[in-house]
């Protein structure tokens, strides 16, 4: 079946502008979660859904950060006002639950942000 | 702070020879444990993971890895390495308690298949 797919794949932006990242789980995957990796940082965590609600914001690095997720299914990470240190890969996973056996998290390609 | 440590952020072997990734946790409490393969420009590809049960477990394209409770270890091993090994892994855990639901990620090793 078809896996986790993020858009666009590639985002040039300039500094202080917005951006908006995509993200469709697997089908039937109930949580999905955000992480960025980044050269400096590696992998972090950034929000996870469990549905359309987010329990767990705290991986946000700043306010200019925030995501939603509609229809439990598509999220939309959005970066206001970025900045140059908000250069990365942005990972988009999605698990069908978030305990007992199932809920190993399987990954989209990633977008990668560059600010100039 | 619960963390995940991978010894050696590059490792080079040569085609047919043993591959030997390592990855500790520090937690009292053994974690579900993960290794992840990184392609160059693709995402992350689940290749194998332990829960409970069987220390040893195999993953896809002949690796596995053994949770070693004393040594709080879970190193990955493949009896030999196949040029199309080259790319990078992470070894990554869920820790139980209130953010179980989360993964956190060693630094990586990038792994170098020489012919």
């Amino acid at each position: 079946g078809a896996g986790v797919s993020q858009s666009p794949s590639n985002k040039v932006t300039e500094k202080g502008k917005d951006v908006e990242l995509r993200c469709d789980p697997i089908s039937g995957h109930t949580a999905l979660y955000w992480y960025r990796q980044s050269l400096g940082q590696g992998l972090e965590f950034l929000i996870y859904f469990q549905g359309n609600s987010a329990p767990d914001k705290s991986g946000l690095p700043s306010d200019r950060f925030s995501a939603e997720r509609t229809g439990g299914s598509v999220s939309t990470l959005t970066i206001q006002r970025t900045q140059q240190e908000d250069s990365a890969v942005y990972l988009c996973a999605s698990s069908f639950r978030t305990s007992g056996t199932r809920y190993e998290q399987y990954f989209g390609p990633g977008t990668r942000l560059t600010v100039t | 702070a619960q963390s995940v440590t991978q010894l050696g952020s590059h490792v080079s072997v040569s085609e047919g020879a043993l591959v030997l990734l390592r990855c500790n946790y520090s937690s009292s409490v053994p974690p579900y444990l993960f290794w992840y393969v990184q392609y160059p420009n693709q995402g992350l590809q689940l290749l194998l993971k332990y829960t409970t049960g069987a220390t040893l477990v195999k993953g896809i394209n002949g690796f596995e890895a053994e949770f070693k409770k004393s040594e709080t270890s879970f190193h990955l091993t493949k009896p030999s390495a196949h040029m199309s090994d080259a790319a990078e892994y992470f070894c990554a855990v869920r820790y139980s308690g209130g953010s179980n639901y989360k993964l956190t990620f060693g630094k990586g090793t990038l792994l170098t298949v020489n012919p």
